[in-house]
């Protein structure tokens, strides 16, 4: 089945460790982004890569990284620089730039900084 | 800069019919799109409006109006399942094809 895994599902960290969370598409799907949730809040944006190695800030970008050295993989890790790093993240794909292109999530990582 | 507005929550019965609406404001609209999110759950796509009036699919439609800068979710016949979060999102300006979303509109459907 074609799909987009998160893993781990759930993560805890201690505070001043990065952590990296996992995204694997198996859509053959060009762009793929990583939002965070808040409880109660809408999903936005952290970053996002058009195609593979290229990538670019979103609009909370600090304190995070990622990188796309496959078309399938696009790992996100969450450093020490990140002050509030506790919340749900989620991992999506498009199949290209149309507009309007749906968005396939993943089934997302709940992070907790203990 | 660009923003989504739609209301918190809705609370609705069985059988009923629901609208959720969402106004937006943003440079270079290239449509409007809603998602359902279930609690603890992925988002997952319902609807996208690139021109203005209804789009059909099943029991949930959706309306654009481009010149209100608003749309708005339909549900009809609810069910319980269609309890879940619903949140309405536009491309995000210079960001390719990534989205912005609203805040979500918690609909709760009571027997």
């Amino acid at each position: 089945d074609g799909g987009i895994t998160q893993s781990p599902k759930y993560l805890f960290r201690k505070e001043g460790q990065n952590v990296t969370l996992s995204c694997e598409q198996n859509l053959n799907h060009d762009a793929m982004y990583w939002y965070r949730q808040d409880p109660g809040q809408g999903l936005r944006l952290i970053y996002y890569s058009q195609i593979v190695n290229d990538f670019q800030k979103g609009d909370i970008a600090e304190g995070y990284s990622v990188s796309r050295e496959k078309k399938e993989s696009f790992p996100l890790t969450v450093t020490s620089a990140q002050k509030n790093p506790t919340a749900f993240y989620l991992c999506a794909s498009t199949l290209g730039a149309g507009v309007g292109n749906e968005q396939f999530f993943g089934p997302g990582t709940r992070l907790t900084v203990l | 800069g660009q923003s989504l507005e739609q209301p918190s929550e809705v609370t609705a019965v069985e059988g009923a019919i629901v609208q959720i609406n969402c106004t937006y404001q943003t440079s270079g609209f290239y449509g409007l799109s809603w998602y359902q999110q279930h609690d603890g759950g992925a988002p997952t796509f319902l609807s996208y409006n690139a021109l203005d009036g209804l789009e059909e699919t099943g029991r949930f439609s959706s309306f654009l109006s481009r010149s209100d800068s608003y749309g708005y979710l339909l549900l009809q016949e609810l069910q319980m399942k269609d309890s879940a979060s619903y949140f309405c999102a536009v491309r995000a300006a210079g960001a390719g094809t990534a989205l912005i979303f609203g805040k979500g509109t918690t609909l709760s459907v009571s027997s």
